[in-house]
């Protein structure tokens, strides 16, 4: 069975910090999407960042990067210069070729001013 | 209004009553889905529907029944809940249920208390 788990429960940085979240994922396949999700207090998620695994380049939007390890099945969120707004739940996500994603149980991060 | 609108916010109800999950989607899209979120688990995937059928059940107990009018509204009948289904419900909608990579919309959800 295809699982994601994160590993970090929750988190905590100062504003300004970059922080790191880990997610592995376990799959038989070789192409696939995984993504970050984000739930603010509001509880709306937000995708914030998404990886096709055939691409080697890593994505990037804005303050948010990945480090994909497609052989070490290694997916993990930098957010550089946190702000006070990226204070929320993280989720990583997998899409298998069903395209059925696949949620870990989410890292909580808390940004400090 | 755009985007993914649930309601209610919040429910509180009885084992024995029923009630309705709505969920909106202004985004023209063509499939729709059900999450349960649960504290430190999984979202766990409980209904798909694409273009007003349904194509994924994923053996949730028949006190759970969902209803798709039209490809912009998902309901989700409550009826004869437990306790342990107390959790926030979240709705969310995509193009299509077959693109891959396909960004996932979701609602705010509902906070679903049993009591």
């Amino acid at each position: 069975a295809q699982t994601v788990t994160q590993s970090q429960p929750e988190m905590s940085v100062q504003e300004a910090e970059t922080v790191t979240l880990s997610c592995t994922y376990d799959t038989s396949e070789s192409n696939y999407y995984l993504f970050w999700y984000k739930q603010p207090p509001s509880r709306q998620m937000i995708l914030v960042i998404r990886q096709e695994a055939y691409k080697q380049q890593n994505a990037t939007e804005n303050r948010f990067s990945v480090n994909f390890q497609k052989a070490a099945k290694s997916f993990s969120l930098k957010i550089s210069d946190s702000q006070l707004g990226d204070t929320a739940m993280y989720f990583c996500a997998f899409m298998d070729s069903n395209y059925q994603l696949i949620w870990g149980a989410g890292t909580k991060l808390i940004i400090k001013p | 209004e755009t985007g993914v609108t649930q309601t209610p916010r919040h429910l509180v109800m009885g084992m024995t009553n029923k009630k309705s999950l709505k969920c909106e989607q202004h985004l023209g899209h063509n499939a729709m889905y059900w999450y349960k979120q649960s504290a430190k688990k999984p979202l766990e995937l409980m209904f798909v529907y694409s273009l007003e059928e349904r194509v994924e059940n994923n053996s949730v107990p028949s006190r759970f029944s969902p209803e798709c009018p039209n490809s912009s509204h998902l309901f989700l009948h409550l009826h004869t809940l437990q306790p342990e289904d107390s959790a926030l419900y979240l709705c969310a909608s995509s193009q299509d249920t077959s693109g891959f990579g396909t960004e996932a919309f979701f609602g705010q959800g509902t906070r679903l208390t049993v009591v």
